[in-house]
């Protein structure tokens, strides 16, 4: 199993406070990813990264930020939680020496917003 | 625009039966990569099985098997004398690779298999 962990694996804020995940890998993968999973809309991609600095949206890249200044540690934060930010968010990395676009994922972190 | 498309959102059968799961996609990319992942109860996600556009021939691995069919854009995955164990969502996915924006993953809805005893 690849060495992905993500932390919080749960937490519970109240709307209007900042909001940080981290995501860390120990398999010096090259591209990492968050996405966000509610039912009815599946998996959806938030922001990814291509290396260190490098970063760009996805599909609903809207209130999130993130940041990447280590190749193990990619965080992902709320600026302003909103309750439409309650949601199940998952880290993904790829990028490994064999089969580098499969993308292997965290445990999760379940966010609840009050 | 990549979609991904599990017309079945739930399918419920009995321990030993078979269990045949659809996905259609749609992508403009002529290389791609079709994935299918597992979410059992506990909600983790684990990587099942990749297949690349150029590379149709069909898998067995154990009780799994998976029909890639380039003409109808599809990437069937069966599970054969089905097992209380195999209870769990199921997602496809496709992605443009490495060189396409990221290898940026797109999910189908995913369809929940309850196999009861």
């Amino acid at each position: 199993d690849a060495g992905i962990t993500q932390s919080p694996r749960h937490k519970v804020t109240e709307t209007g406070t900042p909001v940080t995940l981290r995501c860390h890998q120990t398999e010096n993968h090259r591209y990492m990813y968050w996405y966000r999973q509610d039912p009815g809309h599946g998996l959806r991609l938030i922001h990814y990264s291509y290396g260190v600095k490098d970063t760009d949206k996805g599909e609903v890249s809207d209130g999130y930020s993130v940041s990447r200044s280590k190749t193990e540690d990619f965080l992902l934060t709320l600026e302003s939680a909103t309750s439409s930010q309650t949601s199940v968010y998952f880290c993904a990395i790829s990028g490994g020496a064999e089969q580098k676009e499969t993308q292997y994922f965290g445990p999760g972190t379940r966010l609840l917003v009050l | 625009a990549q979609k991904v498309t599990q017309a079945q959102t739930e399918i419920s059968v009995v321990e030993k039966e078979d269990v045949t799961l659809d996905c259609v996609y749609e992508t403009r990319d002529t290389t791609y990569y079709l994935f299918w992942y597992k979410q059992p109860p506990s909600g983790e996600l684990v990587f099942l099985i990749r297949r690349n556009s150029f590379d149709e021939q069909n898998e067995i691995s154990g009780r799994y098997s998976w029909n890639f069919q380039k003409s109808t854009s599809s990437f069937n995955f069966t599970i054969t004398a089905s097992q209380v164990v195999d209870s769990a969502v199921y997602f496809c996915a496709l992605s443009g690779g490495i060189k396409a924006a990221g290898n940026k993953l797109t999910f189908g809805g995913g369809t929940r298999v309850l196999v009861k005893p």
